[in-house]
């Protein structure tokens, strides 16, 4: 009965490489969103999905691509990985768009590039 | 623009009451939440709060004053389980459906 959940929950890769992480959840929620927090703990968000469709586009590198085949699933391509991008990515959802002061986190996917 | 103020760390004993202050510069103001994180957990709702006034959720409160553009986290009756990371984030008007997150005070609650 997982709400939000993230795979994988670990992934060590070499600068250049190319990985993706896939998020679902089970909440019926319409809203879905990407954050990166970094070593300091400073939570930014990246993205946001409303419904499949791309509402929030922070000024991250176009390296990071989301796709969301359905409102249910929420996936981050990262391209030619940097040893910057070594951080934990957070999945999370809301109800709505509307509903954003209260979201639901995925377990976070621990990437570190050597 | 946007910033957020609270403080790095906390330290109390078992049963006491902690109060982590969040002041924030925010155009557009629309409300303040909080937010839970564990070491090595996932951050976890707490509250929400977008009129003035406490909101009490059992043995933890939220307060906003909007005029003072402040609020507070209460931790009442503190347990050792309540050692964590505590967020206060602010959404604004002028950047609909984005959470700005403030840099998180550590609590750190002792035998």
């Amino acid at each position: 009965d997982t709400a939000v959940s993230q795979t994988p929950k670990y992934l060590v890769t070499q600068m250049g490489n190319d990985k993706s992480i896939k998020c679902e959840q089970n909440l019926g929620h319409d809203t879905m969103y990407w954050y990166k927090q970094d070593s300091k703990k400073f939570l930014k968000i990246m993205f946001s999905y409303n419904n499949k469709e791309l509402i929030i586009n922070e000024t991250v590198p176009n390296r990071f691509s989301p796709k969301s085949p359905d409102k249910a699933h929420l996936n981050l391509h990262i391209n030619s990985l940097e040893l910057g991008d070594s951080a934990v990515y957070f999945c999370a959802s809301s109800l709505s768009s509307g509903n954003f002061y209260e979201q639901y986190f995925g377990p976070g996917t621990r990437l570190t590039v050597t | 623009g946007q910033s957020l103020e609270q403080p790095s760390e906390v330290t109390a004993v078992e049963g006491a009451i902690v109060q982590i202050n969040c002041t924030y510069q925010t155009s557009g103001f629309y409300g303040l939440s909080w937010y839970q994180q564990h070491d090595g957990g996932a951050p976890t709702f707490l509250s929400y709060n977008a009129l003035d006034g406490l909101e009490e959720t059992g043995r933890f409160s939220s307060f906003l004053s909007r005029s003072d553009s402040y609020g507070y986290l209460l931790l009442q009756e503190l347990q050792m389980k309540d050692s964590a990371s505590y967020f206060c984030a602010v959404g604004a008007m002028d950047s609909w459906g984005k959470l700005q997150f403030g840099a998180g005070t550590q609590v750190v609650v002792t035998p």
